[in-house]
Parts: C-alpha cells; sequence; structure tokens
C-alpha cells in the first residue's frame, strides 16, 4: 500500500517549456489535491477534484490545467513554465464524504530557470 | 472568512525541554483543525487531528493539542524535545466547499530547532 505518489521528484525546466506532474494513490479515495508550497506561505491550494470527472480552481490556479484521468491518478499540467512556478509541489487524497483528513504524497521539486 | 495564525515562524528548544507551538484559527463554524509535520525534503504527515470528540487530542510521536473555543486557539504541545522533532510544523483548519467536499487552509508554518 504506497498512498499517495508522485512523480518525478525532481526537474528543471526553462521557461516556456512544459511539462505534467503526476499523482497516483491508491487509498480508493474519492478527493484529490494540488498544492503548492512556497517558503513563509504555508500550502496553497492550486486545483482540486471532488469526485472522478470533476475538477475546480483553488487559489491560485493560474498558469495550471488539471486531468482527473480516472479515480486513482490526476495530473497537474503547466503549459507554459514562468520563474514565478518554482516551488514545490504537493499531491493529496481523501477519501470523500464526512471525512475531511487528507494524505499528501512526498512532493516534486520544481525549478524554473 | 476561515484563516490560520501561526504565532511562531521560528522556535528553538534545549532537547529535553518543553515544546510549544501556537496556532490561532479563525472560522464561521465548528471547525475541524489538524496540525501536520513536515521533516526536510519530505512529504507533510499528519500529527494530530480535532473533531470536537474530545478538546485535548493525543497524536503521534508525543504531541498533543488543546482546542480552546473561548481563545479560537489549538496550540501543540510535548512535554520533552528530542533531536529528531525538529522540523517544519503545519496548523491547518478544514472548510466546507459546496457540494460536500473540502478544502484545508495551511497556516505559514512555525519552523522548529532543537539543540542539543
Amino acid at each position: 500500500n504506497a498512498g499517495v505518489t508522485q512523480t518525478p521528484k525532481f526537474q528543471v525546466l526553462k521557461t516556456g517549456q512544459s511539462m505534467t506532474l503526476q499523482c497516483a494513490q491508491d487509498m480508493n479515495h474519492n478527493s484529490m489535491y494540488w498544492y503548492r508550497q512556497d517558503p513563509g506561505m504555508g500550502l496553497r491550494l492550486i486545483y482540486y477534484s471532488a469526485s472522478e470527472g470533476t475538477t475546480d480552481k483553488g487559489e491560485v490556479p493560474n498558469g495550471y490545467n488539471v486531468s482527473r484521468l480516472n479515480k486513482r491518478e490526476f495530473s497537474l499540467r503547466l503549459e507554459s513554465a514562468a520563474p514565478s512556478q518554482t516551488s514545490v509541489y504537493f499531491c493529496a487524497s481523501r477519501r470523500g464524504g464526512s471525512t475531511d483528513t487528507q494524505y499528501f504524497g512526498p512532493g516534486t521539486r520544481l525549478t524554473v530557470l | 472568512a476561515q484563516s490560520v495564525t501561526q504565532l511562531d515562524s521560528h522556535v528553538s528548544v534545549s532537547e529535553g525541554t518543553p515544546v510549544l507551538l501556537r496556532c490561532n484559527y479563525s472560522s464561521s463554524y465548528s471547525p475541524s483543525l489538524f496540525w501536520y509535520v513536515q521533516h526536510p525534503n519530505k512529504g507533510l504527515q499528519l500529527l494530530l487531528k480535532y473533531t470536537s470528540a474530545a478538546t485535548l487530542v493525543k497524536g503521534i510521536n508525543g504531541f498533543e493539542a488543546e482546542f480552546k473555543k473561548s481563545e479560537t486557539s489549538f496550540h501543540l504541545t510535548k512535554p520533552s524535545a528530542h533531536m529528531s522533532d525538529a522540523a517544519e510544523y503545519f496548523c491547518v483548519v478544514s472548510v466546507g466547499v459546496s457540494g460536500g467536499y473540502n478544502k484545508l487552509i495551511f497556516g505559514a508554518g512555525t519552523r522548529l530547532a532543537v539543540h542539543p
């Protein structure tokens, strides 16, 4: 039982390049989330998916797109990376319903030059 | 609007002394509150969770937190710090979102340093 997994662990991009961050969970959770973590700001929600087939914007969605591929997988895409997107990205999942505990992946450290 | 304020960005203690990490929250209804810990270059691990069953919540690794509604606080404590407790700690409030699902609002974090 791996929990929440993320790939890649590290990535360096040049400004304007695109990439997709992958996230998968094996806990049969309904809801999945993408956050970014910047120094002194805690974690901020980028996008979330309450259930398979639905996605919604969080606090800081600009410059990102997401896909809930199936119940297990939730990907985050940067179409044209900018230095302001240098951050650590965390994926999380939640069982759903009245349960509000989220479980986090190990993170992807992204640097945009 | 819901929010979380961690009152100290850095806390430094000696090994074997008590730890106190302070958190105040703002919520228009009875919240769910969490403490998560993040060790260097690692993901976030759930320490403990308050859900109104008891005001004193015990978590992993000897940590506990007390919910005080009158003070809108949820401070994290540990009687005796260990070197392995050095990490960043996040106080988090869960907020409801339309449709029955929720999202988390994070405090800015408190970095705990433990000295020999």
